[in-house]
């Protein structure tokens, strides 16, 4: 099983400022790689998938990039509504696992 | 407009069995692979198996093989998820999600369906 380590666990930002997600799978993914957001209460939402592709409505501040083992998801400018849980997400022949989260909360 | 509509909560003893719905609409129900995610109380995501509806092909991680049962009624658009005898681990919110087979990913997610086993 291919796991996935996200880092930091909890990430303190100020308004305004660039927040960076990282996440790490034990063995090559390629580009099957996806972020997600999850608010307290809410069902995640998707923001990206294909390593780097912004889904549908996502916001042009939420960037993801990275290839094989070493993933990034960037929020350029962290506005109010975007202090939550971010999760990353990989597939691999019929398997798929997330990591463990990080928490992005107001500094 | 796709939607994933969840049965309601449910609150179960241990050694109970139990069945939860996933009614899919706005898109081809037998297009799409849909699946099932875990949610522990204030923990992470975990992925249980997809089936794709249309020849009920039927994928499980391996954590969850033998420990639950996905399937689906395309007749209906529904998906299920279910347990032949639940156990106080089992408590958690349980994702409905539909499966993008192309770059991989959960494009759609349920409003979730909070089992609760307690004796």
């Amino acid at each position: 099983e291919i796991v996935m380590t996200q880092s930091p666990a909890t990430l303190s930002v100020s308004p305004g400022e660039r927040a960076t997600l990282s996440c790490r799978a034990s063995q090559s993914v390629s580009s099957n790689l996806a972020w997600y957001q999850q608010k307290p209460g809410q069902a995640p939402r998707l923001l990206i998938y294909g390593a780097s592709t912004r889904a549908t409505g996502i916001p042009a501040r939420f960037s993801g990039s990275g290839s094989g083992t070493e993933f990034t998801l960037t929020i350029s400018s962290l506005q109010s509504e975007d202090f939550a849980v971010y999760y990353c997400q990989q597939y691999n022949n019929w398997l798929l696992t997330f990591g463990g989260g990080t928490k992005v909360e107001i500094k | 407009e796709v939607q994933l509509v969840q049965s309601g909560a449910e609150v179960k003893k241990p050694g109970e069995s139990l069945k939860i719905s996933c009614k899919g609409s706005g898109y081809s129900f037998t297009s799409y692979w849909i699946g099932w995610v875990r949610q522990m109380p204030g923990k992470g995501l975990e992925w249980m198996g997809i089936i794709y509806p249309g020849d009920s092909d039927t994928r499980y991680s391996p954590s969850f093989q033998g420990q639950v049962t996905i399937s689906a009624d395309k007749s209906i658009s529904t998906a299920y998820l279910q347990w032949s005898s639940l156990k106080a681990s089992d408590t958690a919110m349980y994702y409905c999600v539909r499966f993008y087979s192309g770059p991989h990913y959960f494009d759609y997610w349920g409003q979730g369906t909070l089992v609760t086993v307690s004796s």
